[in-house]
């Protein structure tokens, strides 16, 4: 039974960095075509894809956020970290992370809301 | 990036009404379609991939056509569960990117 669970603050000052950590069971990161990704979802707005990691270390991120994102995994403890650096109010979101085989995204986790708020 | 367009981007149905949302992608994509349904305070959940193929568990009252740019789901005999926000996504091209959304409400 493959679950992910997303973790990480709440709430977050401007300008302070983001880490979240998604944590997973039911399968390995290490398998192939296997990967991790992260949505975001603003209150009351549509999804928006964020960055995605694979079991052969290859990243890919939405190009409008690629110089704030970082995606890394730890395949020793089934993580995959997600840090988003300089955060605005409009970053506030739920994140949510999900797995995938190539084939768009099959499991998700049930998300994690932060704010942004001085 | 690929946009993604849907419509309509809300309606309303009847319990027992046969539903159809729209999605097109700005380019081909092929059948690297993907449609999920959401409801308020819950993760999205997978509904279809590859256009027209069911998530596994996912009842056949849900169904999916299409291919290039221009895909169509369907839901048939619509129930209370049934009532939600549906979005569909590309995963041809880097950035993946979903759809707008299509809000199905009670009539």
């Amino acid at each position: 039974q493959i679950t992910l669970k997303e973790s990480g603050p709440t709430l977050v000052k401007p300008t302070q960095t983001l880490t979240l950590t998604c944590s997973f069971s039911g399968f390995s990161l290490t398998t192939e075509r296997v990967g991790v990704g992260w949505i975001r979802q603003p209150p009351g707005k549509a999804l928006e894809w964020l960055a995605l990691i694979f079991w052969d270390d290859d990243e890919r991120y939405s190009p409008s956020l690629r110089s704030r994102l970082s995606i890394t995994k730890d395949t020793s403890k089934n993580q995959v970290v997600l840090t988003m650096t300089d955060v605005d109010p409009v970053d506030t979101a739920s994140y949510y992370c999900a797995y995938g085989t190539g084939r768009t995204f099959d499991y998700w986790g049930q998300g994690t809301l932060v704010t942004v708020s001085s | 990036d690929i946009q993604m367009t849907q419509s309509p981007s809300s309606l309303s149905a009847s319990v027992g009404d046969r539903v159809t949302i729209s999605c097109r992608a700005s380019q081909g994509i092929g059948n690297h379609l993907a449609w999920f349904q959401q409801k308020p305070g819950k993760a999205p959940k997978p509904l279809i991939y590859g256009a027209s193929s069911l998530q596994s568990g996912v009842p056949s009252k849900f169904s999916g056509s299409g291919s290039g740019t221009d895909f169509t789901l369907t839901i048939r005999s619509l129930q209370p569960e049934d009532f939600a926000t549906y979005y569909c996504q590309q995963y041809d091209g880097y950035p993946f990117t979903f759809g707008p959304g299509t809000t199905v409400d009670i009539k």
